[in-house]
């Protein structure tokens, strides 16, 4: 079956640290991977996505790798902003129309000054 | 571009009573709309799978009678919750597919909390 494992939160980080979120997942066949972000009081944004291996998706200063050898996916960002402070969820859909996301558990990041 | 609304964004009622949320995408048509529903500092667990014209798609232990799914048309989904109890309480989220491009990119609503007394 599909899933995906994200690392567990909290994540506390003091403002310009590096940030990693691990992210694995197991999927048939070629799923493409994203991460969305939801900040406090809101709905879910995505952030990047990649849709085959070796992609690089970036955004607002994250990236993430589609490592097909690692079945990996994870969340970095060179210098974390107090405004970055929410909830990352890792999520894949197999490569079929009208398939629903599947997520991980989210982790919650938490950035102070 | 790809707005995705719902209403109405927060809803208290009683228990026994029923409630309809809306999803609706406000700049491009949808033929497959989404519902998740997140539990408190867990993730979002899919519900059903809304096909415009066509009966929703339940996931497995999600009651098709208590929760009704609509998608009347490509840009409306609606959720029934019937005879709301306390355990319904929950943040229900939609998300809605394009009809064309974005390649399996889905767009989330803000998410309806729910608080059933």
């Amino acid at each position: 079956g599909n899933s995906v494992t994200q690392m567990e939160g909290p994540v506390t980080l003091s403002e310009e640290a590096f940030l990693t979120i691990n992210c694995t997942y197991t999927a048939t066949g070629y799923p493409s991977l994203f991460w969305y972000v939801q900040y406090p009081g809101e709905g879910l944004q995505l952030l990047l996505k990649a849709t085959k291996a070796d992609d690089k998706g970036s955004n607002k200063g994250f990236e993430a790798t589609y490592r097909k050898e690692t079945t990996s996916f994870h969340l970095e960002k060179g210098s974390v902003q107090v405004s970055d402070s929410a909830v990352y969820f890792c999520a894949l859909t197999p490569n079929q129309a009208g398939t629903a996301l599947i997520f991980g558990k989210g982790t919650t990041l938490s950035v102070s000054s | 571009g790809a707005v995705v609304s719902q209403h109405p964004s927060r809803v208290i009622c009683k228990s026994g009573t029923s409630v309809k949320i809306e999803c609706r995408s406000l700049d491009f048509q949808a033929t497959t709309m989404f519902w998740y529903r997140q539990f408190p500092k867990k993730s979002l667990m899919l519900m059903a799978t809304s096909n415009e014209g066509s009966k929703a798609t339940y996931e497995q232990g999600v009651e098709k009678d208590k929760f009704l799914i609509n998608h009347a048309s490509l840009t409306l989904s609606t959720l029934t919750v019937t005879s709301a109890h306390p355990e319904d309480s929950s943040f229900y989220i939609c998300s809605a597919r394009e009809v064309s491009g974005r390649h399996n990119e889905q767009f989330f609503g803000p998410g309806t909390r729910l608080t059933v007394l």
